[in-house]
């Protein structure tokens, strides 16, 4: 059974790069049929996609966050890992990992969802 | 601001049918499929609807999804105090991004 598991730390200052890395077990990325997303959710508010990559490094990025965001794979590790540059204050949220289903380019399903992180930016 | 707009709050008893709106434009429900997420309280997001109205292995047939134009809809029938969750619809967009309700918080009275 894939399971994954966010991991980074839950503090991070004004101006910094948050950097979170997800853990897949149970399963290979390298498996094809599948993007590996990141999620956030503000306290209290909704979901916000952040992007995906598939294990071939192929990546789609929310327009919104794109100039910011970098999200990376390293097959040999079964991990995915996200970086978001120039942290504000409104970037403390949640951060979810999760495996979406590849039907078509756009993808499908969110089928897995790690746990979450909660990360803070503050001084 | 969310995209996708869906009422913040719903309520039941135990027993009843309740249904939550989720309403978009044709760049994203209009043309695309839906899909539904459940979260319980202090807990990820879990998979409940995908493609408009195909249910999960697992998933009991007390939930269902239906699409129509720009909007869609989850029934949940036999209303269970288990259920009391926060409920979030979701489509791909044509812009080109994913995109979320703000979720709806049903309560099982």
């Amino acid at each position: 059974q894939v399971q994954l598991q966010e991991s980074g730390p839950g503090l991070v200052k004004p101006s910094q790069t948050l950097s979170l890395t997800c853990t897949v077990s149970g399963g290979s990325i390298s498996s094809g049929g599948y993007y590996w997303s990141w999620i956030r959710q503000h306290p209290g508010k909704g979901l916000e996609w952040i992007g995906y990559i598939y294990y071939s490094g192929s990546t789609y990025y929310n327009p919104s966050l794109k100039s910011r965001v970098t999200i990376s794979v390293d097959t040999s590790k079964n991990q995915f890992s996200l970086k978001l540059s120039s942290v504000t204050a409104a970037d403390t949220a949640v951060y979810y990992c999760a495996r979406v289903v590849i039907v078509d380019a756009r993808g499908d399903a969110f089928d897995i969802w790690g746990q979450g992180t909660m990360v803070t930016v503050s001084s | 601001q969310s995209v996708l707009t869906q009422p913040p709050s719903a309520s039941g008893t135990p027993g009843q049918r309740v249904t939550i709106s989720c309403s978009g434009s044709s760049s994203n429900i209009g043309s695309n499929y839906v899909y539904w997420y459940q979260q319980l309280p202090g807990t990820a997001p879990k998979l409940l609807i995908y493609r408009n109205n195909q249910r999960p292995s697992g998933v009991p047939d007390r939930f269902s999804g239906s699409k129509s134009g720009t909007s869609a809809s989850l029934a949940i029938s036999g209303l269970r105090s288990e259920d009391e969750a926060d409920y979030y619809c979701a489509a791909w967009d044509d812009s080109p991004s994913w995109v979320f309700g703000g979720g709806t918080k049903l309560t099982v009275l």
